[in-house]
């Protein structure tokens, strides 16, 4: 079936470091794939999207490339900040009139 | 102006009562959703519906019931709680329901059964 993993958290990280969270999904067919990202106290929201091979979503610093051939879309930020601190989720959709299977979530701290 | 809302923010309630949760959109969307967040974070979706049609209705007890009077409005009616509903309950919107479609989620209602 359709599945999304990501690394583990928590992840703590320094300001200005650089962030990587793994993703990687199964899926048959060429899913769309999402980040979306939840602070304290609040509901989801989309950072960022990618619809087809090679791919790169991007928004507030934020890239994500969609690799086929990997089945991989890892998110990366080149310097964090206290703000960031969030819960992160790996997302895909199949195709229409189908669920949006989110991964667990990843859990950032970002300490000044 | 709240593109999602969701009532109330906090529920606590004993085991047995039957509770409902409101949600309201004013993004002129077609699409409304249901989610479970559990203590882990883990996301699940339970009920999607479509220009008021239900279209997707996950495996949850038929104690929780889904109601769409109109597009803007899906409100979830859950019957006889028990401890293991208590959970962070997300609602939804989007246009459309395409692979590609953002979905966009009201600040959850968080429930607590005692």
């Amino acid at each position: 079936g359709n599945s999304v993993t990501q690394m583990e958290g928590p992840v703590t990280l320094s300001e200005e470091a650089f962030l990587t969270i793994n993703c990687t999904y199964t899926a048959t067919g060429y899913p769309s794939l999402f980040w979306y990202v939840q602070y304290p106290g609040e509901g989801l929201q989309l950072l960022l999207k990618a619809t087809k091979a090679d791919d790169k979503g991007s928004n507030k610093g934020f890239e994500a490339t969609y690799r086929k051939e990997t089945t991989s879309f890892h998110l990366e930020k080149g310097s964090v900040q206290v703000s960031d601190s969030a819960v992160y989720f790996c997302a895909l959709a199949r195709a229409s009139y189908d669920k949006v299977i989110f991964g667990p979530g990843t859990s950032l701290s970002v300490i000044p | 102006d709240t593109a999602v809302s969701q009532t109330p923010k906090y529920l606590v309630t004993q085991m047995g009562n039957d509770k409902s949760i409101k949600c309201e959109q004013n993004l002129g969307h077609d699409t409304m959703y249901w989610y479970k967040q559990d203590s882990k974070k883990f996301l699940k979706i339970m009920f999607s519906y479509n220009n008021k049609e239900l279209i997707i209705n996950e495996t949850v007890p038929n104690r929780f019931s889904p109601k769409s009077p109109d597009k803007a409005h899906l409100n979830l009616h859950i019957n006889s709680l028990e401890l293991g509903d208590s959970a962070v309950y997300f609602c939804a919107s989007s246009q459309g329901f395409g692979p590609s479609t953002e979905q966009y989620f009201g600040p959850g209602t968080r429930l607590t059964v005692t």
